[in-house]
């Protein structure tokens, strides 16, 4: 079935980086891009970014310019999100989607814990 | 960034009533609107998109209205499953944007 399955929980140390994997099946991977969400605890949905699967473009929430980036790897249907200068305010579930516009899949969330 | 307001941020109802949400953004975003529903552990749920089509598989008692600035979810007759956290999301243009949820509880 279409899934797209993510990395584990990551618990890092301020300053540190993360690196987020979304693995995607049951459907082609470039006809649709993937979209990435965060959830920090007791709070709402933000939107990260998003990258194309066809051609790599990418579009990010100004409040990450510089700090995130979104990639893909076509011979594995993975998408990766890194961030980097984490600090505690980046505590968080973080969740790719499939789409450009409204998601209709999403992953399992990852677990990322910015603590000294 | 177009700015999406839900109100109200908690709405505490019984099973079987009516529910109608509400989601109004700073300026147009078409009908360019999704609303999504997301419970403690799992993965958000895609409901509605272009502010008025069901997803595959969403029941029938889920409704949604509205363009432009002014858009609503109505759950017609709210099951015991339909207690969660509900938000809007436009991709009328870069960067999208949600809101920031309305909780259904129960009464």
């Amino acid at each position: 079935q279409v899934q797209l399955v993510q990395s584990g929980a990551e618990v890092k140390k301020p300053g540190a980086s993360v690196r987020v994997s979304c693995e995607a099946s049951g459907y082609a991977f470039t006809t649709y891009g993937i979209t990435w969400v965060r959830q920090a605890p007791g709070q709402g949905l933000e939107w990260l970014g998003w990258i194309s699967t066809y051609d790599g473009d990418t579009n990010y929430a100004q409040k990450f310019q510089g700090r995130v980036t979104m990639t893909t790897d076509t011979s594995t249907s993975t998408a990766y999100m890194e961030l980097r200068s984490l600090t505690s305010d980046d505590t968080a579930v973080y969740c790719c989607a499939r789409g450009t516009d409204a998601l209709d899949i999403w992953g399992q969330g990852t677990m990322v814990t910015v603590s000294s | 960034e177009k700015v999406l307001t839900q109100s109200p941020a908690t709405l505490s109802v019984s099973p079987g009533e009516r529910v109608t949400l509400s989601c109004r953004a700073s300026q147009s975003v078409s009908s360019s609107l999704a609303w999504y529903q997301l419970k403690r552990g799992q993965a958000p749920r895609l409901l509605i998109y272009d502010a008025s089509t069901r997803a595959t598989g969403i029941p029938a008692r889920f409704s949604g209205s509205g363009s432009g600035t002014e858009f609503t979810l109505t759950i017609s007759s709210l099951q015991s499953e339909d207690f969660a956290v509900y938000y809007c999301h436009q991709y009328n243009n870069w960067p999208r944007t949600f809101g920031q949820g309305t909780k259904v509880q129960i009464k």
